[in-house]
């Protein structure tokens, strides 16, 4: 079945700062890459996604990449700010019905 | 609003005494499932369903159960619940069963078994 590795599992950066997030999967059948954000106390919610068929996305500070090839893919937020804290999970999914978490990084953005 | 509902948000139960979490989504989505979330594992599923009438194990089903008779409701049942269950519980909704479309997750059910 797929495997997704997920690094850090924690990340500190300063305020304004650029954060990065790398995750490697196994199935070169899945197609399909979401990034979720969880606040404290609350579900993941989706903040990005990509599909196989496109290798980069952006939706203002958040960007994600996708190299097919290496089965890498990674989440990329410019100008970090305190909000910014929470909880990240990339997945893959498409080769099953059963998509596949990393571990979470737990993003800590200081003021 | 769309939303999907978990309840309880928080239980504290005892060893062997059955429960039910419930989980509604008013989105008409096909697809729902169950997650649980452990520190440093991450979101492992534990049951999917691609319809109505239509369930299957994920990678972790042991000891748990679902049902899924209307569209909008998938409850998970843990009918002699034992301390290695203590977890957070998350239910979660998609259009698709392809498994390649954005999922919406509920807030979670802090579950403790003592």
């Amino acid at each position: 079945g797929e495997n997704v590795e997920q690094h850090p599992s924690t990340l500190s950066v300063q305020e304004g700062d650029s954060a990065v997030i790398k995750c490697t999967y196994s199935d070169s059948a899945s197609n399909y890459f979401p990034w979720y954000k969880q606040e404290l106390g609350k579900g993941p919610q989706l903040i990005i996604d990509i599909r196989s068929n496109v290798g980069e996305k952006k939706d203002q500070r958040i960007a994600v990449t996708l190299n097919k090839t290496a089965k890498h893919f990674s989440l990329h937020i410019t100008e970090t700010q305190p909000e910014d804290s929470a909880v990240y999970f990339c997945a893959a999914s498409g080769g099953s019905y059963i998509p596949t978490f990393g571990r979470g990084t737990s993003l800590i953005v200081h003021p | 609003e769309a939303q999907v509902t978990q309840n309880p948000r928080y239980l504290i139960t005892v060893t062997g005494k059955k429960l039910t979490v419930t989980c509604s989504q008013n989105m008409n989505h096909e697809y729902m499932s169950w997650y649980r979330q452990d520190p440093g594992l991450g979101l492992r599923q534990i049951y999917y369903s691609m319809n109505v009438e239509a369930t299957d194990k994920g990678d972790v089903p042991e000891g748990y159960k679902v049902s899924r008779k209307e569209k909008r409701n998938f409850p998970l049942i843990l009918e002699s619940p034992s301390p290695n269950q203590t977890s957070l519980y998350f239910c979660a909704s998609s259009l698709s069963p392809h498994g390649n479309q954005p999922q919406h997750f509920g807030d979670g059910t802090r579950l403790s078994i003592l």
